[in-house]
């Protein structure tokens, strides 16, 4: 394992529900990040904060929310998605965020099915 | 545009046989890359990295070569296995100060009995 567990594996919901993913790493690390990987396409990165701070919104709709209230947890509350945000969510983790050879470490992903 | 790419979206290979999985990046200024296996089910899991000041890296059955004059990585494996069975892709970090890594799509790599 990479010391980066996500929560929950599989989550199926509807448009107008609201829901949450969780994100935890043991590897002390300082930099998180939040991946949508879609069918064929490559990872798309969504957030990223270091040291607790959010330092990157890839252009991502407001219907995703990112929490990060300490180095080790990570969240993305969802609400009011749309069918095309179906995906593979994967979180990873690096030890500083910013640094050429800072290699992430990602988590088993939440297989997200939205309704 | 820039891109990173794979050449072949499937390898089938012979267990026992070595692997070769190419990458191409087309940014001069990226100066660090990582290759990434993706079992499935899976969260991509570091296999190697390598510096834009090297042209080969060898771990364990692992070797990753990059040509800058070309523009192209590769994946060696050497004695496939069938739990090298995944879907591999390369990443490249175009410098200090960003947090970007661009990946490519991915090669999935088949190992036959």
């Amino acid at each position: 394992e990479t010391g980066v567990t996500q929560t929950p594996r599989h989550l199926v919901m509807g448009m107008t529900n609201k829901k949450s993913l969780k994100c935890e790493q043991h590897l002390g690390h300082n930099a998180m990040y939040w991946y949508k990987q879609s069918a064929k396409k490559p990872l798309e990165l969504m957030f990223v904060y270091n040291f607790k701070e959010q330092t990157e919104n890839n252009s991502v709709p407001s219907r995703f929310s990112p929490e990060c209230p300490n180095s080790s947890h990570l969240f993305l509350h969802l609400h009011t998605l749309q069918p095309e945000d179906s995906a593979l969510y994967l979180c990873a983790s690096s030890q500083v965020g910013g640094r050429a050879t800072d290699t992430q470490y990602f988590g088993p992903g939440t297989r997200l099915t939205v309704l | 545009g820039e891109s990173v790419g794979l050449h072949l979206p499937t390898l089938s290979v012979q267990e026992g046989d070595n692997s070769i999985i190419n990458c191409a990046y087309s940014n001069s200024a990226s100066d660090y890359f990582i290759w990434y296996k993706q079992e499935s089910g899976k969260g991509p899991q570091f296999i190697i990295d390598i510096r834009s000041n090297m042209d080969k890296r060898q771990g364990q059955r692992v070797t990753v070569l990059l040509n800058k004059t070309v523009k192209h990585l590769s994946l060696q494996i050497a004695a496939t296995q069938p739990g090298d069975s995944a879907v591999y892709f390369c990443a490249e970090n175009r410098g200090s100060g960003t947090y970007k890594y661009i990946f490519g799509t991915g090669t999935r790599l088949k190992v036959l009995a």
